[in-house]
């Protein structure tokens, strides 16, 4: 079974670009995660899908950084416009339906955005 | 608000050395669940052990090893007669209830170096 996977590995852009990250899930996870890591700092959690609805939001920085799901499949992570302070690993995760015991969360291996 | 803390920010051990990481996690909720990941050179997070609050039996896999202690909140982490193999940067990480929130608090990380 394929893991999550995320795409592309690594993006450079300047800043006031464009990008967009993009995150297949394991093969039937409802839920789908975003996370990042900025320069020494820790993991922070960034938003919850569960199929194609947004569950949970709370750590998107600012309106700047959009997420989709369209059809519960894929995730797509858009930064419009990039500033310097985006630059990180952004990690996704997915977990199965359901909560309690069996919701662990699997990654995949993060894209680095680097902003100049 | 959840905090989870790893003191230790980086290790140097020597191969076959045993090696304890610490973790100690804050929390109001009396559900929730810790978890260890392993983020090697090559990037991704790779899922090791997920803990219930409400069991606090110790876990052994193979060379590892997991003391869940609810008096001290900590959850630490042990490897036995460490290898090269094992060099990586380990996570904690918590989630709390069983609702809709899924986000994990992460610690900082610490770093092992295994040394033939």
């Amino acid at each position: 079974e394929a893991g999550v996977t995320q795409f592309p590995s690594h993006s450079v852009i300047e800043k006031g670009q464009t990008v967009t990250l993009r995150c297949d899930p394991i093969s039937g996870h409802d839920n789908l995660y975003w996370y990042r890591r900025v320069m020494g700092k820790e993991i922070k959690f960034l938003l919850h899908f569960v199929k194609e609805s947004k569950q949970d939001e709370s750590g998107m920085p600012n309106n700047r950084f959009l997420a989709e799901r369209t059809g519960g499949t894929y995730s797509t992570l858009k930064v419009q416009p990039a500033e310097l302070e985006d630059s990180g690993v952004y990690f996704c995760a997915s977990s199965p339906f359901g909560g309690g015991s069996t919701d662990t969360q699997y990654f995949g291996p993060g894209t680095r955005l680097t902003v100049l | 608000a959840q905090k989870v803390t790893q003191a230790q920010t980086e290790i140097s051990v020597v191969e076959k050395e045993d090696v304890t990481l610490d973790c100690v996690y804050e929390t109001r909720d009396t559900t929730y669940y810790l978890f260890w990941y392993k983020q090697p050179p090559s990037g991704e997070l790779v899922f090791l052990i997920r803990r219930n609050s409400f069991d606090e039996q110790n876990e052994i896999s193979g060379r590892y090893s997991w003391n869940f202690q609810k008096s001290t909140s900590s959850f630490n982490f042990t490897i036995t007669a460490s290898q090269v193999v094992d060099s990586a940067v380990y996570f904690c990480a918590l989630r709390v209830g069983d609702t809709g929130r899924r986000a994990l608090t992460f610690g900082s990380g610490t770093r092992l170096q295994v040394q033939p």
